[in-house]
């Protein structure tokens, strides 16, 4: 069974500048959910994708936008890029209708 | 406002000893759950409670949920230095359905040394 993966590992951005984050979810799941993690802080939640469609978003901006696509893989773009952005990109997969998620690594995305 | 407050935030402890960690809300949650994140690395799922007054254990880690389903602890006998790590807690809130949407505490920084 594979897990959840991410790429890329790391990124280095400048200010102003766009990003895709993409998401592998784990085998069996059908469900991606994203969260931002702030340096010494636990996750936030950003959307949550299921059947190609958002479904569910937490307080973030229009410029955090998704995708998920057929085979249930997902990305993340975030346009003009903020300092606040720089931050641990994690994706969560899962099964719809139940809570436990499964976290890949994480993107570690730093915005200079 | 951290709608799940966790405490303690930081934690350093000897090999041997014992802990608790606690997570506490005013709202209630359908389910909750605790993650364990060593840096650079994403969480992993320790356990869901789901049942007001569930007790969980897994090994040397015992896990609590709340008679009203508002708060949480986590306790470790005779820690060891690879239970340093990031201990997260995280709940889902009955309006959020099935969005998957978790409400993530803070997070306790827990270091064992030997």
């Amino acid at each position: 069974e594979t897990g959840v993966t991410q790429s890329p590992t790391h990124l280095i951005k400048t200010r102003g500048q766009q990003v895709t984050l993409r998401c592998s979810s784990q085998s069996g799941h059908n469900t991606v959910s994203w969260y931002q993690q702030a340096l010494g802080q636990g996750p936030q939640f950003i959307f949550q994708y299921y059947r190609e469609e958002e479904n569910g978003r937490g307080n973030f901006p229009p410029r955090f936008s998704g995708l998920q696509f057929p085979n249930y893989s997902s990305e993340l773009n975030v346009n003009a890029l903020e300092l606040d952005d720089s931050a641990l990109y994690l994706c969560a997969s899962s099964v719809t209708g139940f809570n436990e998620q499964f976290f890949g690594p994480g993107t570690r995305l730093t915005v200079l | 406002t951290q709608l799940l407050e966790q405490s303690p935030q930081f934690l350093s402890i000897q090999e041997g000893e014992n802990l608790t960690v606690y997570c506490n809300s005013s709202s209630v949650f359908s389910s909750l759950q605790w993650y364990r994140q060593e840096p650079g690395e994403g969480p992993v799922l320790l356990v869901t409670v789901v049942t007001g007054g569930e007790v969980k254990k897994l090994k040397r880690l015992t896990f609590q949920f709340g008679d009203a389903r508002k708060d949480s602890s986590l306790h470790i006998t005779a820690a060891q230095p690879g239970d340093t790590g990031l201990y997260l807690c995280a709940g889902a809130l009955p309006s959020s359905g099935n969005t998957g949407k978790l409400i993530f505490g803070q997070g306790t920084t827990l270091q064992v040394k030997p």
